[in-house]
């Protein structure tokens, strides 16, 4: 089993509706949570961090852990075209940051 | 500030040849990563520096990758030779810790025939 498991996607969604992204990890070690966001020939740039568990709201974007269930979401309210990307998770415990593989999102106008 | 500068954005080489990039970290951040992005592998830590030492390298995937640190502001990721498998979009990132924000640069992307 890899470490951070993540649905590739693409996930194709119209303008205005509530997406939900989601990652699976297996190592209990795993305190910090990131989401990133990677625009088409970008570099990654975090879009999100929290700390252990709970959820973390920040304008349209809502991140929420479960570390009981090894399970992590990040959901974008009324999406828009802007937010079409490439979302990777992250996760660290006292190592550096491991990555899910992404899920490409388009949010179709 | 300019961000984590990275240079060249493309590189388009045969196999067998030598591969150089560089990186310029974010100025007063201490940690430098080299990443490996891949449609089939994702995004992947190849090494990791820390006050201009390498912490880990154990994400470089054979001896024909090499990476140094001489100063603070300044990194190299070398393959030599270079093989159509190396192939992908690298990326340096640069922060202040490993558990705080990395600050990706825009990629170098790799072409090699």
């Amino acid at each position: 089993q890899k470490e951070v498991e993540q649905d590739p996607g693409p996930l194709s969604v119209p303008e205005g509706a509530i997406v939900s992204l989601n990652c699976t990890y297996s190592n209990s070690a795993f305190q910090y949570f990131m989401w990133y966001r990677q625009y088409s020939r970008k570099g990654p740039e975090l879009l999100m961090y929290t700390y252990s568990s709970g959820n973390k709201e920040d304008g349209r974007f809502t991140a929420q852990v479960d570390k009981s269930s090894k399970y992590i979401s990040l959901f974008i309210r009324d999406s828009q075209p802007s937010d079409s990307a490439t979302y990777l998770c992250a996760m660290k415990g006292n190592t550096p940051l491991v990555f899910g593989k992404g899920t490409r999102l388009s949010v179709i106008a | 500030d300019a961000g984590v500068i990275q240079s060249p954005r493309h590189e388009v080489t045969e196999m067998g040849q030598e591969v150089t990039l560089r990186c310029k970290p974010i100025s007063g951040h201490d940690y430098l990563f080299w990443y490996r992005q891949t449609m089939m592998r994702g995004l992947e830590l190849l090494i990791y520096f820390n006050n201009n030492v390498p912490i880990d390298d154990s994400g470089m995937p054979e001896d024909r990758f090499s990476a140094k640190m001489p100063n603070a502001s300044f990194s190299t990721l070398k393959i030599q030779p270079s093989e159509p498998r190396d192939s992908a979009v690298y990326f340096c990132a640069s922060g202040t810790s490993p558990q705080e924000t990395q600050y990706f640069g825009p990629g170098t992307r790799l072409l090699v025939l």
